[in-house]
Parts: C-alpha cells; structure tokens; sequence
C-alpha cells in the first residue's frame, strides 16, 4: 500500500513568518493530495488540494506544491496568524487515502 | 445543513462489550469511510463504502464490522471491545463516486472518542 511521510512533526513559527510542511509517498499511482487543519477536539478540515495534473495550486496565504518526479509534496503558509495554530496533515490517494503523521504548527504572537 | 455527523462523542467501555458507533451525514454523498486517529500515526482507515449496499476494508479492519443500509448513515460496530481499540474515531464522506471517489474532499464529523477499559 501508500506509505506518506509528513515533516516535520511539530513547528514554531513567529507571527508573519512563513512555514513549510513536507510530505513524500510512496506510490506513483496516486492522483489526489489534499491538506487537512485538525483544531483541538474537533474533525479534520479540508484547507487546499492538488491533482496529479498540476504542479502548485494557491488560495490566499495557503498554497500547495507537487513534484510528482520526486513524489513529494508540500503545503506553504505565509503571513501566518495565530489562528493558524493547528495540526496539519497530508494525505495522497489513488483508491484509498493514506495520511501523513501530522504536523503540529504553533505561530507565535 | 449539519454535515456530518457522529455519536457519542465520548463513550468508555469495558473489555468484551459491543457498542455502535454512529455517523450520518445530509448531503447525499455516496462514499463514507471509518478511520482511528492514535497519537503519532494519523489517521487509517478502517471501513468504507462507495454506497448503499456496499462496504469494503480497508488499511486496519480487523475488530470492527460495518453495514449501509442507507445513502445516509454507515455506522460502525464493535462486537468485543478491546484496549488496542481504544481511540479517536472518524466518519467522513464525500460527493458522488461517478467520478472517482478517491479524488474528491473528505467532509469529517467531530469523532467519537472511545476508551475501553
């Protein structure tokens, strides 16, 4: 099956600075990557999702980036705010999603 | 609209009690899936269903059993509680399978979370 990476585990990052999380997979089949934001005691929520047929798609300060050669992925978050403060994670998907580990982001005031 | 939804949110079991774990949704998707969030590993799937009739496993079934009975409600069952299974459980479902269901966002309840003593 899918194995998906996810780097790194937790992150700080000053207001308005920018962060990066990573993610690699395993299987050249899979055609879909979507970014989850997991708020305290709540479900996952769709932030931002790239197909295989493009190579960065962006939404205001969130964007994605796919390297299908080098199967990796990243989500980028600039100008971040402290509302941003959550745990991130990856996910990649032919015929079932496979999730990263999660990326806890904290932005500090 | 509510979306999805789960219930209980929070449930304690005792070893070898059975139990129900409940997801509904209102937006007429065909695909939902059963995943366990533990600490460290993201979340895997456990069951899903492409619609009415239909289920199939996925990535750590073993434990739990599944039916769909309805476009609306896939619920999840425990027939013998074990501590292993004591987590953070997830529905989700997302728009018609016509056109890949694999390609389509996932829409997330809260989660129930369940600790089995």
């Amino acid at each position: 099956g899918e194995n998906v990476e996810q780097h790194p585990s937790t992150l700080s990052v000053q207001e308005g600075d920018s962060a990066v999380i990573k993610c690699t997979y395993s299987d050249s089949a899979s055609n879909y990557f979507p970014w989850y934001k997991q708020e305290l005691g709540k479900g996952p929520q769709l932030i931002i999702d790239i197909r295989s047929n493009v190579g960065e798609k962006k939404d205001q300060r969130i964007a994605v980036t796919l390297n299908k050669t080098a199967k990796h992925f990243s989500l980028h978050i600039t100008e971040t705010q402290p509302e941003d403060s959550a745990v991130y994670f990856c996910a990649a998907s032919r015929t079932q999603f496979y999730f990263g580990t999660g990326t806890s982001l904290t932005v500090i005031p | 609209n509510a979306g999805v939804t789960q219930t209980p949110k929070f449930q304690v079991l005792k070893t070898g009690q059975s139990m129900t774990l409940q997801c509904a949704q209102d937006m007429n998707h065909e695909y939902m899936s059963w995943y366990r969030q533990d600490p460290g590993m993201g979340l895997r799937l456990i069951h899903y269903s492409v619609g009415a009739g239909i289920t199939d496993q996925g990535e750590v079934p073993n434990g739990y059993n599944v039916s769909r009975s309805t476009t609306e409600d896939f619920p999840l069952r425990l027939l013998s509680a074990a501590p292993s299974q004591t987590s953070v459980y997830f529905c989700a479902s997302s728009p018609s399978r016509r056109v890949g269901f694999s390609n389509q966002p996932q829409h997330f309840g809260d989660g129930t979370r369940l600790s089995i003593l």
